[in-house]
């Protein structure tokens, strides 16, 4: 059964730094990995999506890697800001669109 | 993009009634609708997938007579929490798929559910 585990927890930074989260899983058969930001008692906003032949996918100052033979996936945030606050959660879609989440990571961005 | 839309976002009820979830996809069809719960401070864990035209598939330890999924159409999924209890107050949400294995899941952006 898949397991997918973020570390670290809980993260707080100054504004304007760059951070990385980290994702990592125990199955490596996986169809893609998803990265999702949920804000307090918010639904869930996609913000990468990088299918299984990928290596890493971009969008304006995120960029997410995944490594399959690691078991790893990378998020990346440059500069950091406030607004970006939230909780990033990770998760793996290894059969039929039923995916796996790992625990999330609380950050928050200092002003 | 594709966008789910899932109803009422908050619902406050006693304990012993019954409360419907509505997930709904706006502008695709999907033959595959799954629903998630989370408790506070913790991720989401997978309840259930709603095949349209049949039978919900269960994870293990979730109750398939407390949490009733009907997915009557290709656009729309229900979820029902019957006889409702504190323990069951939780964040639900449900997602649903665009196309086959392997695409970008779209989530509805849930429902807060608290029993009293």
């Amino acid at each position: 059964k898949q397991e997918v585990t973020q570390i670290p927890a809980a993260l707080s930074v100054p504004e304007g730094e760059n951070l990385v989260l980290n994702c990592s899983f125990t199955d490596s058969a996986i169809y893609n990995l998803q990265w999702f930001r949920q804000d307090p008692g918010k639904g869930l906003t996609s913000l990468l999506l990088i299918q299984s032949s990928q290596r890493e996918q971009t969008s304006g100052r995120l960029n997410a890697s995944l490594d399959k033979s690691s078991g790893r996936s990378t998020l990346y945030i440059a500069a950091s800001q406030p607004g970006d606050s939230a909780t990033y959660l990770c998760a793996s879609n290894n059969a039929g669109n039923m995916l796996t989440f790992g625990g999330g990571t609380r950050l928050m961005v200092k002003p | 993009g594709a966008v789910v839309s899932q109803h009422p976002s908050w619902v406050i009820c006693k304990s012993g009634t019954s409360v419907k979830i509505e997930c709904r996809s706006l502008d695709f069809q999907a033959t595959t609708m799954f629903w998630y719960r989370q408790f506070p401070k913790q991720s989401l864990m997978l309840m259930a997938t709603s095949n349209e035209g049949s039978k919900a598939t269960y994870e293990q330890g979730v109750e398939k007579d407390k949490f009733l999924i009907n997915h009557a159409s290709l656009t729309l999924s229900t979820l029902t929490v019957t006889s409702a209890h504190p323990e069951d107050s939780s964040f639900y949400i449900c997602s649903a798929a665009r196309r086959g294995p392997g695409s970008a899941l779209f989530f509805g952006s849930g429902t807060q559910l608290s029993v009293l």
